[in-house]
């Protein structure tokens, strides 16, 4: 079971709006990231963070921003939604672990945002 | 930059069969394989991974085969079940699974 939350799971609003997307995890997680997930299912890394007021831009160029002021929180927020920003914005934390003792993601099931 | 080629976009098997998802990569110095697997309304979760100093993985009725000189690795599942449908991500990565690059996903269909 993920111990990793976003809300809300789906939200749409008017363009101009501002809207923030929450993402909280209670696994103690010290590296979070934002996904982009497009409709034919490509993931586009937006932002990540390794740790507490640490943030980094991903590959894919967002408008968006994020914050990262307590461990177990990562929001991301839209100062003014447009249709464009119509997408699944996925969550995820990550530690070391398993056989391999690599870096493996926890996702959450997603925020679905439609700006009309 | 890491480049993940991922073949092929969709798939579709009857219960029982087998089926192979495959994915290329373009960093030789590529160290760890993952495959996540995505149900209808969750988040990516990881199914079997894989590093660059092994050849192969099993875990049940998924395995996972890496062939480091032509630079592909595969997904086998074997006696598709319908709870097998959802969407296939293949990942590498050069620094053990930190930036990862994700393939473009496969929806695999399992029909009864």
């Amino acid at each position: 079971e993920a111990d990793i939350y976003q809300t809300p799971r789906y939200l749409v609003i008017g363009t101009g709006k501002k809207i923030t997307l929450e993402c909280s995890q209670t696994m103690g997680h010290d590296k979070m990231y934002w996904y982009q997930q497009d409709p034919g299912m490509e993931l586009h890394l937006i932002h990540y963070s390794y740790g507490v007021n640490s943030t980094e831009k991903g590959d894919l160029s967002s408008e968006s921003t994020v914050s990262r002021i307590r461990t177990e929180h990562f929001p991301l927020t839209l100062e003014s939604a447009r249709p464009s920003h119509t997408s699944q914005y996925l969550c995820a934390s990550s530690e070391r672990k398993g056989a391999t003792g690599a870096n493996v993601l926890t996702f959450g099931a997603g925020s679905r945002l439609t700006v009309l | 930059g890491e480049n993940v080629e991922q073949h092929p976009s969709t798939l579709s098997v009857q219960e029982g069969d087998s089926a192979v998802i495959k994915c290329t990569y373009s960093d030789s110095a590529s160290n760890y394989f993952p495959w996540y697997k995505q149900e209808l309304g969750k988040g990516p979760q990881l199914i079997i991974d894989i590093r660059s100093n092994v050849g192969e993985k099993k875990d049940q009725r998924i395995a996972v085969t890496l062939n480091k000189t032509a630079k592909h690795f595969s997904l086998h599942i074997t006696e598709t079940q319908p709870e097998d449908s959802a969407v296939y991500f293949c990942a590498a990565s050069i620094n053990s699974g930190y930036a990862l690059n994700f393939g473009k996903g496969t929806s695999l269909l399992v029909t009864p």
